[in-house]
């Protein structure tokens, strides 16, 4: 049974610059969440997807979009870099049951993201 | 707005002592707590979790305790061993509609068991 797998396991860009960052969820899930994790500190929720709509966003400016494509895959898409975009980026998969995203998320590796 | 604060920062233990984690929230709409474990390189692991309507949850070694009326939570580690050297990150997770499955994460406790 797969899990969560990302894709890629890093990435160097620079300034202004955009970057696409993939995710495959694990078998089964149909909703996937994104975080970014700076060094040292906790994963911050960016936003989640469903049904290939952004349900629910976290505090993260329009650079950040996503998509959501029919196999329930996932792409984080970041515009005009900034250093501060640095980051570890996690994807998270889950299953809504019931019309509510299921209580236990599942974490990919992470792509590790440097701007200069 | 940081809405999960977790201490200590770093920990040090021995091998075959307890480890204690501890962390505070303040929204009283999290109706939903795990504890993620993380290795280096690797995305975070859920270890357990509890809900509020119980005061305490054991799986192995790792025991979750939770205060409501305290809105605090803490993870301890029994017999701990240096495998278990990793980051711990609390997390909350809101009660219903749409917000569900935003997790709210801690800072994270950097432990570190001695052999």
């Amino acid at each position: 049974d797969a899990g969560v797998t990302q894709s890629p396991t890093h990435l160097i860009k620079t300034r202004g610059q955009q970057v696409t960052l993939r995710c495959s969820p694990k078998s089964g899930h149909d909703t996937v969440s994104w975080y970014q994790q700076a060094l040292g500190q906790g994963p911050q929720f960016i936003f989640q997807y469903y049904e290939e709509e952004e349900r629910q966003r976290g505090n993260f400016p329009d650079r950040f979009s996503g998509h959501q494509f029919p196999n329930y895959s996932s792409e984080l898409n970041v515009n005009a870099l900034l250093l501060g975009d640095s980051a570890l980026y996690l994807c998270a998969s889950s299953l809504v049951i019931s019309g509510r995203a299921a209580i236990e998320q599942f974490f990919g590796p992470g792509t590790r993201l440097t701007v200069l | 707005q940081q809405q999960v604060k977790q201490s200590p920062q770093s920990l040090i233990v021995q091998k075959g002592g307890i480890s204690i984690i501890n962390c505070a929230y303040e929204n009283t709409a999290f109706d939903y707590f795990p504890w993620y474990q993380q290795f280096p390189g690797k995305g975070p692991a859920l270890l357990i979790a509890i809900r509020p309507d119980v005061s305490e949850k054991k799986e192995g070694r790792f025991t979750i305790s939770f205060n409501k009326s305290a809105k605090q939570f803490s993870l301890h580690i029994m017999d701990s061993q240096p495998g278990d050297s990793a980051t711990y990150f609390c997390a909350a997770n809101p009660a219903g509609g749409t917000s569900y499955g935003k997790l709210t994460f801690g800072q994270g406790t950097i432990l570190t068991v001695h052999p």
